[in-house]
């Protein structure tokens, strides 16, 4: 296993158009997080699975945007209706979880989204 | 969520220890000390977390306060390859299982 991969690396998109993001975490982590990162700012929380059930959402959630775990296994992330402000790093990061165990988080590498 | 306070940036010489500091004075009992690092162009890397002992590992060591309302990050040697933003994150046991991050230590390294 190679860690948490995130596809695409890089997206440009034109404002209203919609993206979807993959990301494929390590395969025996049950729990998934994506996040967003713009310049200068630290990672801001966007949703949670854990195995497929989507138990948390952000408010920065907003309608346009949509997360899905089919069958546990990878994620996607789709903006409908893109916005010049949604340009930023998307983030994915799997941990694995049991109970209030706690453990690290291993994080992908991002895909940056400039919206023009 | 608890929150943590941490230096914008500090400087550091390679070879040299880096003792990174976080304040997080209204930390509950339940609450792990988690720190992350993210260098430019990635996505944050796992360094450490801890309850209430001191933890080592092969990247760092963390050393929590008898209180528990401070930690420092121990970088024994640093290199140039440390320079990154640190960030030191409370997650809370049993409940939610996000990280919520702040706007980190930015830690530069002279050679």
């Amino acid at each position: 296993d190679t860690g948490v991969s995130q596809n695409p690396r890089h997206k440009i998109t034109k404002r209203g158009q919609n993206v979807t993001f993959r990301c494929d975490p390590i395969s025996e982590h049950n729990r998934l997080y994506w996040y967003r990162q713009t310049l200068g700012q630290g990672p801001e929380f966007l949703t949670y699975f854990q195995n497929e059930a989507q138990l948390e959402k952000s408010r920065l959630l907003s309608d346009r945007f949509s997360a899905e775990r089919p069958k546990g296994s990878f994620s996607t992330l789709e903006i409908q209706r893109t916005e010049q402000g949604d340009s930023a790093m998307y983030l994915c990061a799997s941990s694995f979880g049991m109970g209030s165990g706690d453990y690290g988080y291993t994080f992908g590498s991002g895909t940056r989204l400039t919206v023009v | 969520d608890a929150k943590t306070t941490q230096p914008n940036s500090m400087e550091s010489n390679e070879e040299e220890p880096v003792h990174l500091p976080c304040n997080h004075s209204t930390i509950s009992g339940t609450d792990y000390i988690h720190w992350y690092r993210q260098l430019p162009s990635q996505g944050p890397e796992y360094v450490i977390h801890g309850l209430t002992s001191n933890v080592n590992n092969r990247m760092a060591s963390l050393a929590i306060a008898e209180d528990r309302k401070s930690s420092t990050l121990i970088l024994h040697r640093a290199t140039l390859r440390d320079a990154a933003v640190y960030y030191c994150i409370l997650r809370r046991s049993g409940a939610t299982n996000k990280l919520i991050f702040g706007t980190g230590t930015l830690l530069a390294v002279q050679p």
